[in-house]
């Protein structure tokens, strides 16, 4: 049982490049979530869905794209990429919040724009 | 404002004491979570709660709803415990974090 895997674990990207960070699940949860974490501060989430075809903008949407066209894949896109998106990404799952027993998280991607 | 306020933010233990960290929170919500991330920055889920009272081991969750507080118990600190605990509460479609609580313990 993989859990959330998420991919690349390290990026080094250029301004103005783009990128897409996969995010991958294999149990079946209906939540997925994508959040940032910059240095020494705490998450913010940026997008999340509640299932295939629906996606809605968290805290810091801005930049950011996400696409959810099956229940396992919640694809997270950077274009024109900024230093400000320097950053360590974490994409999670779960089950709807009152029920089971928690998020997922997969193992992050750390990104640095330069 | 802050809809979730931790406490302490840092806190040092000797292996074997009793800890516990506080969260309160501002809106009505349908669960709160409590994380988990090492220092190599791995975040673990380790109890989700809308009501009562959670034991897993020698952590204990607590949510007080009516007075919109949740605590985390650690039992018998060990050095593996070390690591920053996050309170998540969410509304359902409302996301929040805590700052997180970073927790030393030295043998």
């Amino acid at each position: 049982n993989a859990g959330v895997t998420q991919t690349p674990k390290f990026r080094i990207l250029k301004i103005g490049q783009s990128m897409t960070l996969q995010c991958t699940q294999d149990m079946n949860h209906n939540y997925m979530y994508w959040y940032r974490q910059d240095p020494g501060m705490g998450l913010k989430l940026i997008y999340y869905s509640v299932g295939a075809g629906i996606t809605d903008k968290g805290e810091v949407p801005n930049g950011y794209n996400v696409s959810r066209s099956t229940t396992e894949d919640f694809p997270l896109r950077l274009e024109l990429a900024a230093p400000s998106q320097t950053s360590v990404y974490f994409c999670a799952s779960s089950y709807p919040q009152t029920r089971g027993d928690g998020y997922t998280f997969g193992s992050g991607t750390r990104l640095t724009v330069v | 404002k802050n809809e979730v306020e931790q406490s302490p933010q840092n806190l040092t233990a000797q292996e074997g004491e009793f800890i516990t960290i506080n969260c309160s929170y501002s809106v009505g919500i349908s669960a709160l979570h409590w994380l988990q991330q090492h220092p190599g920055g791995g975040i673990v889920s380790l109890f989700m709660l809308s009501s009562g009272k959670k034991k897993h081991g020698r952590l204990i969750a607590t949510i007080n709803i009516q007075e919109k507080h949740s605590s985390l118990h650690i039992t018998a600190s060990h050095p593996r415990d070390s690591a920053v605990y996050i309170c998540a509460p969410n509304t359902g479609n409302q996301f929040y974090f805590g700052t997180g609580t970073s927790l030393t313990v030295i043998p």
